[in-house]
């Protein structure tokens, strides 16, 4: 089976600028999650979506951070205005309902802001 | 509340070796606990998990590990170390149950030596 897919791997924008990313989970899996990792740490969350709603966003920065899964299926991550401290690797992973416990990974969005 | 602490940040071992990477947990529930590996440039791949079965879990690529209670320990194991597994490795705790949030330590980097 495919795994989880994202888009695009790296990016580089200027503070203040706009930025998104997407994420396309593997097939079936009805829970999607969106971490943030800065180097030299661990992932943290930042959302997670049961189908198409919200079911933690509580570190979310909601000032500058949002992210919709319209259709419960792929997701979008977006970030305006970027600040220097949003450089970091921004990954989505996904988990099925009968295997709740186990998420699966993409290999990540890079953004650096300059 | 869940934590996860993985002492030090970086090990060094020979071709051959025992590979050794410390996990301590705190979680108010019996816990599930992970153990990721994560690649230069690419997302995390699930190495093993700890579901509340047996104690001691094997995984992918040789590596084991030992959920004990008492030490509230996790640690990560493997008999002879190989130059592919220099990577960074990452251990998590969640909570059973649906929507469980996953909680990464900050992980510890493995250098393999020829």
């Amino acid at each position: 089976e495919a795994g989880v897919a994202q888009s695009p791997r790296y990016k580089i924008i200027e503070k203040r600028q706009s930025v998104a990313f997407w994420c396309n989970p593997i097939s079936g899996h009805a829970t999607l999650y969106w971490y943030q990792q800065i180097l030299g740490q661990g992932p943290k969350l930042l959302i997670q979506f049961q189908n198409n709603g919200v079911v933690d966003d509580s570190q979310l920065p909601k000032d500058r951070f949002s992210a919709e899964r319209l259709k419960g299926v792929d997701s979008t991550l977006k970030i305006q205005p970027a600040k220097l401290e949003d450089s970091a690797v921004y990954l989505c992973a996904s988990s099925s309902s009968v295997i709740q416990e186990t998420q699966y990974f993409g290999p990540g969005t890079r953004l650096l802001v300059l | 509340a869940q934590s996860v602490t993985q002492l030090g940040s970086h090990v060094s071992v020979s071709e051959g070796a025992l590979v050794l990477l410390r996990c301590n947990y705190s979680s108010s529930v019996p816990p599930y606990l992970f153990w990721y590996v994560q690649y230069p440039n690419q997302g995390l791949q699930l190495l093993l998990k700890y579901t509340s079965a047996a104690t001691l879990v094997k995984g992918i690529n040789g590596f084991e590990a030992e959920f004990k209670k008492s030490e509230t320990s996790f640690h990560l194991t493997k008999p002879s170390a190989h130059m592919s597994d220099a990577a960074e490795y990452f251990c998590a705790v969640s909570s059973p149950g649906a929507n469980s949030k996953l909680t990464f330590g900050k992980g510890i980097t493995l250098s393999v030596r020829p």
